[in-house]
């Protein structure tokens, strides 16, 4: 089974830091990744999502990247904001099932 | 539809009680997924429809749970003899197809006593 690992698991930065956010997962037979936010009694929004074929995707403020063999992927995110704060989860696609890591906590304090 | 929606949002059952949740998919989307998520941890995969056709259920955790999509859209979770370890967020999402970006629900939190 895919085991999916997010590191740290909660971060607390000022405003206008950047950051870089960790997953890590064990079986690299992927077909995509994910990366979601989700706040507080929400479902999930999603932010990238990166086919198995590429090595990162882009979107305003936001850089994904994805290194299949060492079974990595991180999410970049610059000059943050207040905004940015809740929880941010990775989901590694095999075909029909999506794995999720715990997420990581993020706290951006004004 | 604008996104995907579910219902009840908040559901507060018997322990012993079976319980039904709905979920209305983005207008067009062919897949389907169901997860549960635990409080302070990511979704667990439950299972997974293209169209009307139930591919995996694999995740399901017992066999007293139950998922329909009967004609390819709307889909329903049913748990029958609710047991107080069910209580979760019951997420719902829908993709255009497979390997494509998935839009979730806001989930339906259920509760047993």
């Amino acid at each position: 089974k895919q085991e999916v690992t997010q590191i740290p698991a909660a971060l607390s930065v000022p405003e206008g830091e950047n950051l870089v956010l960790n997953c890590s997962f064990t079986d690299s037979a992927i077909y995509n990744l994910q990366w979601f936010r989700q706040d507080p009694g929400k479902g999930l929004t999603s932010l990238l999502l990166i086919q198995s074929s590429q090595r990162e995707q882009t979107s305003g403020r936001l850089n994904a990247s994805l290194d299949k063999s060492s079974g990595r992927s991180t999410l970049y995110i610059a000059a943050s904001q207040p905004g940015d704060s809740a929880t941010y989860l990775c989901a590694v696609g095999t075909g029909n099932q999506f794995y999720f890591g715990t997420g990581t906590s993020l706290t951006v304090i004004p | 539809g604008a996104g995907v929606s579910q219902s009840p949002r908040y559901k507060v059952a018997k322990r012993g009680q079976d319980v039904a949740l709905r979920c209305d998919p983005i207008s067009g989307h062919v897949s389907l997924f169901w997860y549960q998520q635990a409080l302070g941890q990511g979704p667990e995969f439950l299972t997974y429809f293209q169209n009307e056709a139930q591919l995996d259920k694999s995740g399901l955790p017992s066999d007293r749970f139950f998922a329909e999509r009967p004609e390819g859209s709307v889909s329903t979770l049913k748990i029958q003899r609710t047991q107080q370890e069910d209580s979760a967020v019951y997420l719902c999402a829908s993709s255009p197809g497979q390997g494509e970006t998935q839009y979730f629900g806001p989930g339906t939190r259920l509760l047993v006593l």
